[in-house]
């Protein structure tokens, strides 16, 4: 949808192990973000970016970090996964005051 | 804080049946309002996007209303069809790169 590309789609892993989620887009399009989305607590905002190198803590940042060396990619890093990281995580991009478009998601088991 | 709420939670109606979805706010103070659907296993699908200053958006059989002194917005769906089937949620963007999005409207469309 609309350019962009995450992968893996699907991944399990043990806890305690790094764990690096990547987005990639072809809409070059300035603004870039990462959610998780959980039952309970609906879409909730990780990490974003607003242009190469340019990046900010969202409202659940604690655990995660995040690097975009590129316009067109942007990696999401868990350093040491935990368990309470299962989660859907979805990449969203967008231009400034323009709709944001999502990618399919990747689902992240940890056990 | 930004709370959004969607009601109903669940939604089924007959094929053919116009209907209308509710999303409400507390705070005002909203840069622009949008309304995405979601299929199962999928991410978000935009669907309209209401700025602040405009009222409503029309997009084929969709529309969107936007009352920001009520803190509420409307998504009117004609004539649906089992395609519609969906969990639709709406976001408002309140600035600085925080959107709060709602748990959303799980739609069913009957055949």
């Amino acid at each position: 949808d609309a350019g962009i590309t995450q992968s893996p789609r699907h991944k399990v892993t043990e806890t305690g192990t790094p764990v690096t989620l990547r987005c990639h887009q072809t809409e070059n399009h300035r603004y870039m973000y990462w959610y998780r989305q959980d039952p309970g607590h609906g879409l909730r905002l990780i990490h974003y970016s607003y242009g190469v190198k340019d990046t900010d803590k969202g409202e659940v940042s604690d655990g995660y970090s995040v690097s975009r060396s590129k316009t067109e990619d942007f990696l999401l890093t868990l350093e040491s996964a935990t368990s309470s990281q299962t989660s859907v995580y979805f990449c969203a991009i967008s231009e400034p005051d323009q709709p944001q478009h999502f990618g399919d998601g990747t689902r992240l088991s940890i056990l | 804080k930004q709370e959004v709420t969607q009601i109903p939670a669940a939604l089924s109606v007959p094929e053919g049946e116009n209907l209308v979805l509710n999303c409400s706010f507390t705070d005002s103070a909203i840069y622009n309002l949008q309304w995405f659907r979601q299929d199962p296993g999928k991410g978000l699908t935009s669907l309209l996007l209401i700025q602040s200053s405009q009222r409503e958006q029309t997009s084929g059989r969709l529309n969107a209303s936007l009352d920001k002194s009520s803190g509420r917005s409307t998504l009117y769906i004609a004539a649906s069809q089992p395609g519609d089937s969906a969990t639709y949620l709406c976001a408002v963007y309140t600035g600085g790169f925080k959107t709060i999005f709602g748990a959303g409207t799980r739609l069913f469309v009957k055949a």
